[in-house]
């Protein structure tokens, strides 16, 4: 079974640094890219990070370039996304996804870990 | 970045009548090599992840229910919910993946 399971969201103040992690099981990590997507109330959903299956590519949307670094650890069966910089606007559930191998749809989803940016 | 608008923003249909979810692209996401639209919806319940209905425009998801379909080409697209369900209830969003990725804004479907 596919399971996703994210972590390390908080509370963190304007500014500040936050390291999610996503758990993969049920599937080989290296044969999918992967995305962080997030919910937000005003903005709905958004893919904020894609990665290729060897981490050799990377695209971020425009409002969290410079500040988030998406990666993985194929061989820990792991993504990651390294959030610097933090604004109010991040506020938001972040969401593990895995690419489906015929396009970019998502076909499995983590249950999410918030985030809350706020001093 | 194409832009995904969907129509309406909300929708209340009775139980078991039609409902219908309309998405439009600003370009066409319509790729000439493969022939297909790199559009998806999707279901999203309060507490709950987004679900995979539909992709490539019209092919349903594995264990995903006939009453729903989806529709189109090019830059308008449908998903259709024939005979609406209390468990249909939800947020149901598209997805281009033609050019990176972006999603409408959503579309909040609830029982008249």
């Amino acid at each position: 079974e596919v399971q996703l399971v994210e972590s390390g969201g908080r509370l963190v103040q304007p500014g500040g640094s936050l390291r999610l992690s996503c758990a993969a099981s049920g599937f080989t990590l290296s044969n999918y890219w992967m995305s962080w997507v997030r919910q937000t109330p005003g903005k709905g959903l958004e893919r904020v990070a894609h990665i290729k299956k060897d981490g050799s590519e990377k695209f971020y949307v425009d409002s969290v370039k410079g500040r988030f670094t998406i990666s993985r650890d194929n061989a820990k069966n792991s993504l990651y996304l390294q959030m610097n910089s933090l604004r109010v606007e991040d506020t938001a559930l972040y969401y593990c996804a895995r690419d489906a191998d015929r396009g970019g749809d998502l076909d499995f989803w983590g249950q999410g870990t918030l985030v809350t940016v706020s001093s | 970045d194409i832009v995904m608008t969907q129509s309406p923003d909300s929708l209340a249909v009775s139980l078991g009548e039609r409902a219908t979810i309309n998405c439009k692209s600003s370009q066409s996401v319509l790729s000439s090599v493969n022939n297909e639209n790199f559009l998806a919806w999707y279901q999203h319940k309060p507490g709950q992840p987004p679900k995979l209905l539909i992709y490539w425009a019209s092919t349903r998801e594995s264990g995903v229910p006939d009453r729903f379909s989806g529709s189109g080409s090019g830059t308008d697209f449908t998903l259709t919910i024939s005979s609406l369900q209390a468990a249909d209830v939800a947020v149901y969003y598209c997805q281009q993946y033609y050019s990176t990725s972006t999603f409408g804004q959503g579309t909040k479907v609830e029982i008249k």
